[in-house]
Order: structure tokens, then sequence, then C-alpha cells
């Protein structure tokens, strides 16, 4: 079974601090995926990575930026939190662009 | 970003009854059709792909139909367990790893 884990289930952290979410898959996959899933506008894409060391900016990158220095390992930064920010937080792998994604637990962050 | 778009529902159903919904997407190029299924509070798990030649898994069946650009989810003798949201996700980039764009999901609710 594909196993996808992040850091920590639930967070609180204040206004302007600097916050890490961390995803680990253990399926060799190549690409993984952040997203945020907010009550009225389902689940949307802030980055994803197709490989080591390589990010993609998705649909709404503003406010985060990512880093994958492993294969395994991908991880969501944000700069300054902003009580905007305030989500589930969604980490996905897949095996290829055409392929399913799976998902870890989330992440549900709140900034105060 | 294109579209995929889905009734959120609810869908009240009575136990053992048969519901099926659908998701409409805009891109006629889209590769790969998925249904995921999520529970309160928890992360989308794969319900299961969606093949062009229509597949099934035991009591679900998902159907494509590719020139009204629609998908399907058949749901026959419905459990009290299958009340959940359903979310369909449509990769459509053919090339690149983007990330499946993800319906805002349909709310199932199942009565005894």
């Amino acid at each position: 079974d594909v196993k996808v884990t992040q850091s920590s289930r639930y967070l609180v952290k204040r206004t302007g601090e600097k916050v890490f979410l961390e995803c680990v898959q253990d399926m060799d996959h190549e690409n993984m995926f952040w997203y945020r899933q907010d009550p009225g506008l389902g689940l949307r894409l802030i980055y994803f990575s197709y490989d080591v060391k390589m990010k993609e900016k998705g649909d709404i990158p503003e406010g985060y930026s990512v880093s994958r220095e492993k294969k395994e390992r991908f991880s969501l930064i944000l700069e300054s939190a902003s009580t905007n920010q305030t989500s589930m937080y969604l980490c996905a792998s897949s095996f290829g662009t055409f392929y399913e994604q799976y998902f870890g637990p989330g992440t549900r962050l709140t900034v105060t | 970003r294109k579209e995929v778009e889905q009734d959120p529902g609810p869908f009240n159903v009575p136990e053992g009854a048969t519901v099926a919904f659908n998701c409409t997407y805009s891109n006629s190029a889209s590769q790969s059709f998925f249904w995921y299924r999520q529970d309160c509070r928890k992360e989308p798990k794969l319900l299961m792909s969606v093949y062009s030649s229509g597949n099934e898994d035991g009591r679900f069946t998902a159907q494509l139909n590719r020139a009204s650009q629609y998908i399907s989810l058949l749901i026959r003798d419905s459990k009290l367990s299958d009340s959940a949201t359903y979310l369909c996700a449509v990769n459509e980039k053919g090339g690149g790893a983007d990330g499946l764009t993800f319906g805002k999901g349909t709310h199932l609710i199942i009565q005894p």
C-alpha cells in the first residue's frame, strides 16, 4: 500500500511566523503535490514537483514556497503566515503524469 | 485552468437504493479520470479509476463519455457507510506532471 505521511495533523501558528509542512512518501513516486482545501472552494493546487529539486507553480502559489531535496520528501513553506492561510493542507504523490494520486492525512493549520 | 463540475448535492438516498452522479469536464484533451471518496475531515481516498470502456468494482460502476465530456459513478445497493463526499478528478494536460483538477465534490447521505 502507498503510504504518504505528513508531519503534523494539527498546527497553530501566529501571523508572521515561518511555517514548515513536511510530506514523505514511501513508494518511490516521481511526482509530489501540495493542495489546500477550503469549504466551498474544493482542492486547489499550490505547487507540484516532478523530480528532485524541480518544482512548478500550481494555481495558488502566492505566499508559499516548496523544497524537494530528496525524492521521498516534499516540504511546503509559508514564509510569513497570514490568517488567510488557515486551511487544510494535503500532500499527494503519484507514479507519473496520468496516474492516480495518493493523499496524506492532511495538516489542519490555523493561523491566529 | 479548466473546469471540472459536480452537483454539490446533498443527495439524500434511502439505504439499498441506487444512486448515480455525474461530473463534467471542459477540456476535451483530458487523459485520465478518477473518482475519490472523502469522509468528513479526512483525506480523499482513491475509489476507482475510470476507463474508456467503463469499469466496475463490486457495487460501484464508473463510466466515461468522451463525446459529452462527463464521467459518472453509479452506486448500487447503497449502504450507510457509503455516506461521504465523492470527488471526481481529471488530469487535463499531456506531457507535464501537473496535478489533477478536482471537482468540488458531491455530498451523499444514505438514510436508514
